[in-house]
């Protein structure tokens, strides 16, 4: 059972466009976190969110908890090659907070020039 | 600046091998994982452990062990390899829940 969702899987847009990716679930987390992935290397977190409802900035990325902690969004301004990447989403469900991440399958993201 | 250090970013190896893959982490964390990461099929599970010598099962630890003799130090044992273990394996360590330290990983082929 795949407890996290995340979409799109792929996505190729130009340089200079908005994006937004999603990560869905029917169960409760005590946090999401994001991660990205270039490729040949592992992933790298960008950010954690905790508490329902919270939007954290990071430069032009925007992420968003759900109201009922049960999903979460990336949202890239203007985005830049150097945004090309796999974007992972991950957190651990509650009940029965283990410690052990869930991981999404991953957005694929390509930004041409 | 913190790392988690895996001991080889390729490695072929041939079916029928006993292949250790090694990973350790300078930050002092309790937690450490590992990870096999497959197209279409995500990040999964493969072992982890708390503490020093103690270790937990993941979601897919068939035809792997794993060894953690010091707390920094956390090896993954394939103790016969098969085709089906090629992979990209990932090593992370953390504090807390609130966000793992990857290492770049390990890019296996059984051959």
């Amino acid at each position: 059972t795949q407890l996290l969702e995340q979409s799109p899987q792929f996505l190729s847009i130009q340089e200079g466009e908005n994006l937004t990716v999603y990560c869905n679930s029917s169960s409760v987390f005590s946090s999401l976190q994001w991660y990205r992935q270039e490729p040949g290397e592992g992933p790298v977190l960008l950010v954690t969110v905790v508490t329902g409802g919270e939007v954290k900035k990071l430069k032009r990325l925007t992420f968003q908890f759900g109201d009922a902690r049960k999903d979460s969004s990336l949202h890239i301004t203007a985005a830049q090659p150097g945004d090309t990447g796999l974007y992972l989403c991950a957190g651990v469900p509650l009940p029965g907070n283990t410690g052990k991440l869930i991981f999404g399958q991953g957005t694929t993201l390509q930004v041409k020039p | 600046d913190v790392k988690v250090t895996q001991s080889s970013r390729y490695l072929v190896k041939r079916t029928g091998e006993k292949v250790f893959l090694e990973c350790v982490q300078d930050m002092d964390h309790e937690n450490m994982f590992w990870y096999r990461q497959d197209p279409g099929l995500g990040l999964r599970l493969i072992y982890f452990s708390y503490d020093v010598k103690m270790k937990e099962k993941g979601d897919i630890p068939e035809g792997y062990s794993v060894s953690r003799e010091k707390k920094e130090r956390f090896s993954l044992i394939l103790e016969s390899a098969s085709t089906n273990q090629t992979s990209m394996y990932l090593c992370a360590s953390s504090l807390s829940l609130y966000g793992y330290t990857f290492g770049s990983g390990t890019r296996l082929t059984v051959v």
